[in-house]
């Protein structure tokens, strides 16, 4: 594997259901970053990780919680959804060094999700 | 807040001309950054941009971070089919966590 997956591709799921998203990223980098992205919105940042550990949470619903295990790898918990929650989510990774001088953000193909 | 804007939203062209967007903002950023997203997959980097009044090309696309360091600007030379999709525009914000804000894009289809 190469560059940044992410499972499901496709996932429905009820309002009632507990589901999981996986990403997972083989480039070394040291941060990692859940988006959310709907029809006629610019990308919204929902999470990010830096070496491990969340830095950033842009006022997120709490029905979404975010797990980042190892600098490879981060997962986003899904329960109790809302059908307005359907959208694709994506995962980046980028490699922040110390004075933040590099921004490129490498995307997954990310999971289109649907909420019934 | 800070927010980008990406013009035109769509562009609809024959395959074999020219292309140009760009991207403005009230903000001043020190980083632009150009994506491609094709129907059902991530954005793909297509050029970053770090000093004002960089050039930079990547194939047929060539993309200049403006002078005043609010705005950007994309070109595709000699579209082809594969060219279609959703070009984005982003620039980073606030910390030093490299967090990125993105525009709406622009939607480009070729006709062959």
């Amino acid at each position: 594997e190469t560059g940044v997956t992410q499972t499901p591709r496709h996932l429905v799921m009820g309002m009632t259901n507990k589901k999981s998203l996986k990403c997972e990223q083989h480039l070394g980098h040291n941060a990692m970053y859940w988006y959310k992205q709907s029809a006629k919105k610019p990308l919204e940042l929902m999470f990010v990780y830096s070496l491990e550990e969340r830095v950033e949470n842009n006022s997120v619903p709490s029905r979404f919680s975010p797990e980042c295990p190892n600098s490879s790898h981060l997962f986003l918990h899904l329960h109790t959804l809302q059908p307005e929650d359907s959208a694709l989510y994506l995962c980046a990774s980028s490699q922040t060094l110390a004075g933040g001088e590099k921004y490129e953000q490498f995307f997954g193909p990310g999971t289109r999700l649907t909420v019934l | 807040g800070q927010q980008l804007n990406q013009s035109p939203q769509s562009m609809f062209i024959q395959e074999g001309e020219d292309v140009s967007m760009n991207c403005t903002s009230s903000s001043i950023f020190n980083t632009w950054l150009w994506y491609k997203q094709d129907p059902g997959e991530g954005p793909v980097l297509l050029i970053a941009l770090y000093k004002a009044g960089e050039l930079t090309s990547n194939g047929r696309l060539t993309a200049q971070f403006g002078i005043t360091r609010k705005d950007s600007f994309l070109n595709i030379s000699a579209s082809i089919p594969s060219d279609v999709g959703i070009y984005f525009c982003a620039a980073p914000y606030g910390g030093s966590q490299g967090n990125l804000i993105f525009g709406k894009g622009t939607k480009l289809s070729v006709k062959p």
